[in-house]
């Protein structure tokens, strides 16, 4: 069985501060993307990392896929109570007949304004 | 309507009710997936359709019945719960089977 552990499941800061989240697993992944869930809504595509080692910036936030793509971090720069939410990593493998995704245990982000 | 909508948002369910979930996508996407969120647990897959046949089955009990009458439209039928199927299920689709998933808000079920 598959599985990504988050770190760290909650997180509470100041706004302005840096912080980072980590997903981690002993699979392999073809491609892992990272989602952020506000309450009351469903999750929403940030990101897709697809080759080892890839780096990718929006805004402030960085994500990076780990060099053997089991694993993936996304740090963000100068938080602001907007980037509130839980952050969802999600592995991909593609097996034609078995296509899955499988997601994450979570990151609670809470920025204090 | 945009997106992916359900409904309802909430219901509050007996143990012996018969309810549905409503999933509806305004995307044109050929893939929809039903997801349960519990707290403390991921995000878990429960059902896809893939062009209206379903593709993947995780094991989910049989109280949980879905039904997909056309690609834009997916319903999650339920009947006999227990109390720990109280989740949040969230609807989502995409163009193709795991492509790029969007999200409806979900339905906050709770079963008393």
């Amino acid at each position: 069985t598959q599985l990504l552990e988050q770190s760290p499941q909650f997180l509470s800061i100041q706004e302005g501060e840096n912080l980072t989240v980590y997903c981690n697993s002993s699979s392999v992944f073809s491609s892992l993307q990272w989602y952020r869930q506000e309450p009351g809504e469903g999750p929403v595509l940030l990101v897709t990392v697809v080759t080892g080692g890839e780096v990718k910036k929006l805004k402030r936030l960085t994500f990076q896929f780990g060099d053997a793509r089991k694993d993936s971090s996304l740090h963000i720069t100068a938080a602001q109570p907007g980037d509130t939410g839980l952050y969802l990593c999600a592995g991909m493998n593609y097996g034609g007949a078995t296509n899955k995704l499988i997601f994450g245990t979570g990151t609670l982000l809470a920025v204090q304004p | 309507e945009t997106g992916v909508t359900q409904t309802p948002r909430h219901l509050v369910m007996g143990m012996t009710n018969k309810k549905s979930l409503k999933c509806e996508q305004h995307l044109g996407h050929n893939a929809m997936y039903w997801y349960k969120q519990s707290a403390k647990k991921p995000l878990e897959l429960m059902f896809v359709y893939s062009l209206e046949e379903r593709v993947e089955n995780n094991s989910v009990p049989s109280r949980f019945s879905p039904e997909c009458p056309n690609s834009s439209h997916l319903f999650l039928h339920l009947h006999t719960l227990q109390p720990e199927d109280s989740a949040l299920y969230l609807c989502a689709s995409s163009q193709r089977w795991f492509d790029e998933q969007f999200f409806g808000p979900g339905t906050r079920l709770t079963v008393l």
